[in-house]
């Protein structure tokens, strides 16, 4: 099982709603990333949890608020968004470690659009 | 991380061999070259990484020039499936960070 899974696939959300963007992978991986993609541009990394600690912020703004709860789940928060802010959420999950090939698998997305 | 350089688009006729170019001149010794891509409204798809020697699998084969400056991906019968952005990133092995560049636009014409 290869699959990392994203809920929900579809999101329109207003500038004053709080809502969560969830993310879902059973193959063990232990490092799991968000990465936003605006229309026509490749993907650009957001967030990278290892060992279920947050490692690496790529400068994001606060609306953004990562969590991860256990080793198999991702959520990211969502409040106070910005139209600009509309694009599709990726998540993904790789192995970590001395030796491993640290190939990411990627979910589908989420589709958000900010109104 | 190493920048690279890929073509903006290119075409190819469906079963012929697809050769993507990509150019990575300031690669470091430690770092690998990884392909990837992405069919249209799908999260990007791992295909195949080295570091210096040349390697094939079920997707495709890399070759990496003796001087790890450039490589190139080869899809050996394209298909319509094909159609998508192909990208080239190089990295440390380990690393947990994945920039992806503007990528190829590779469309399998009929």
């Amino acid at each position: 099982d290869t699959e990392v899974t994203q809920t929900p696939k579809h999101l329109v959300m207003g500038m004053t709603n709080k809502k969560s963007l969830k993310c879902e992978q059973h193959m063990g991986h232990r490092a799991m990333y968000w990465y936003k993609q605006k229309a026509k541009k490749p993907p650009e990394l957001m967030f990278v949890y290892s060992y279920e600690k947050l490692s690496i912020n790529e400068s994001v703004p606060s609306r953004f608020s990562p969590e991860c709860p256990n080793s198999s789940l991702l959520n990211l928060h969502l409040h106070a968004l910005q139209p600009e802010d509309s694009a599709l959420y990726l998540c993904a999950s790789s192995q970590v470690g001395r030796g491993a090939k640290n190939i990411q698998y990627f979910g589908a997305g989420t589709r958000l659009s900010v109104l | 991380d190493a920048k690279t350089t890929q073509p903006t688009s290119m075409d190819c006729a469906e079963g012929r061999a697809a050769n993507l170019p990509c150019n990575h001149s300031t690669i470091s010794g430690n770092e690998y070259v990884y392909w990837y891509r992405q069919i249209h409204s799908q999260g990007p798809q791992y295909i195949i990484h080295g570091l210096k020697n040349n390697e094939t699998n079920e997707m495709a084969s890399l070759i990496i020039t003796e001087d790890r400056k450039s490589s190139t991906l080869i899809l050996p019968h394209a298909t319509l499936r094909d159609t998508a952005v192909y990208y080239c990133i190089v990295r440390v092995a380990g690393a947990n960070n994945l920039f992806f560049g503007t990528g190829t636009r590779l469309t399998v014409i009929p």
